[in-house]
């Protein structure tokens, strides 16, 4: 199946700790982005890659650390894990020219409990 | 400062009824505007995309406007079913190349069968 897939599902972890969300895709996009959804369901943008570039960096502490190996992959490291850390983390994807035909296509999520 | 705000927050039809979803945003200075919806549990599926040059788009029974000189973005749902209900979100898109996409609060559809 083409799509962009995400990893864990759930994660629950102490403060304190440290923990990665792995995310990749097959649509041959090279564009991907990492958005976090709040408690009250609010999107917003947090991390956005160009062919392993960094291009969007919205004022996210620097114990978020994005990871580009390829353009086909984005993941996410989280350090030092605190209680407002808690939300569910989206991965996205699209190409870089956004088009009629280019809309951001996003994973299923990624629900992070701290405790 | 770019916001995007929907309204109603949530919304209940019965089945069969057409309905309209709205979008306002703050900075008409948009790229384009990107409608989806979002199932519990679930991540975010594009529903419609409309370039800041166009007035609208239109996929099967749903059809979305934008009038940037208002600030506005309507989704229009024709017919609605129950496979319907699902959260719907609008987002603008303020960067471009970048798709920095700045999201709306969503509005919550329930069709009652």
């Amino acid at each position: 199946d083409t799509a962009v897939s995400q990893t864990p599902k759930y994660l629950v972890t102490q403060m304190g700790n440290d923990k990665s969300i792995k995310c990749e895709q097959n649509l041959g996009h090279d564009t991907m982005y990492w958005y976090k959804q709040d408690s009250k369901k609010f999107l917003k943008i947090m991390f956005s890659y160009n062919n392993k570039e960094l291009i969007i960096n919205e004022t996210v502490p620097n114990r978020f650390s994005p990871k580009s190996p390829d353009k086909a992959h984005l993941n996410l490291h989280i350090n030092s894990l605190e209680l407002g850390d808690s939300a569910v983390y989206f991965c996205a994807s699209s190409h870089y020219l956004p088009g009629p035909n280019s809309p951001l296509h996003f994973g299923n999520g990624t629900r992070l409990t701290v405790t | 400062k770019q916001e995007v705000t929907q309204i109603p927050a949530a919304l209940s039809v019965p089945e069969g009824e057409n309905l309209v979803l709205n979008c306002s945003f703050t900075d008409s200075a948009i790229y384009n505007l990107q409608w989806f919806r979002q199932d519990p549990g679930k991540g975010l599926t594009s529903l419609l995309l409309i370039q800041s040059s166009q007035r609208e788009q239109t996929s099967g029974r749903l059809n979305a406007s934008l009038d940037k000189s208002s600030g506005r973005s309507t989704l229009y749902i024709a017919a609605s079913q129950p496979g319907d209900s699902a959260t719907y979100l609008c987002a603008g898109n303020y960067g471009g190349a970048t798709n920095k996409l700045i999201f709306g609060t969503g509005t919550l559809l329930a069709v009652q069968p």
